[in-house]
């Protein structure tokens, strides 16, 4: 079967750095991707890797190793406005996202 | 542009009555999806559509079509609504093959009694 392991749950300060791994086990694997959902509103697209190593995008970084199956987001000088479920999703090509169940960040003052 | 638009944003419906779930985008895309949301859960794929005319089943098919009639419009029906499909629905588009950036629109909260 298909299945990504993220954790459930992450809690920070502001300022501090977080980490959320990701693991995926699928088939037909091009790409991993990570999106932010805040309560209620839609998911939306943060990062993408398709090859190994780090992309950095502002404040948010993404990892890939294809070897490992394994990927992570790294947050850094995290902002209240950071809270929310960050959701990592392997991109198949022809058919749509397969996504993990999501891990809650909530950060604190 | 609006991206991609849900209508409506909020049903009650009782065991048995069915409903249509309408996802429009005005970026002229290829490929629409339509996804549910449970809590403490991703999003999974019900079915989805590479063009006008086409569709295919995703991961969570059953109580579910789908019609891609016009290539901006990709409909959700439920023929016969139980509780077990109580849940946020999101529609999603990319402008084709292996485009990187899913975009979602606001996402349809459906109670079922």
């Amino acid at each position: 079967g298909q299945s990504l392991e993220q954790p459930s749950e992450v809690t920070a300060v502001e300022g501090a750095i977080v980490q959320i791994n990701c693991t995926y086990q699928t088939s037909g694997f091009y790409g991993l991707s990570w999106y932010q959902q805040h309560d209620g509103g839609a998911p939306t697209f943060l990062s993408y890797n398709a090859l190994d190593g780090l992309e950095e995008t502002g404040r948010f970084s993404s990892f890939l190793s294809r070897s490992d199956s394994y990927g992570y987001l790294l947050l850094q000088e995290l902002q209240m406005k950071d809270s929310a479920s960050y959701f990592c999703a392997v991109n198949q090509a022809g058919t749509a996202l397969i996504f993990g169940k999501g891990t809650t960040l909530s950060v604190s003052s | 542009n609006a991206g991609v638009t849900q209508t409506p944003k909020f049903r009650v419906l009782k065991t048995g009555q069915s409903m249509t779930l309408l996802c429009a985008q005005d970026m002229n895309h290829e490929y629409m999806y339509w996804y549910r949301q449970d809590p403490g859960m991703g999003l999974r794929l019900i079915h989805y559509s590479v063009g006008e005319g086409t569709t295919a089943k995703g991961e969570v098919p059953d109580g579910y079509n789908v019609s891609r009639l016009k290539k901006q419009n990709f409909l959700l029906g439920l023929e016969s609504a139980a509780p077990s499909q109580t849940s946020v629905y999101f529609c999603a588009s990319i402008p084709q093959d292996r485009a990187v950036e899913q975009f979602f629109g606001p996402g349809t909260r459906l109670t079922v009694l």
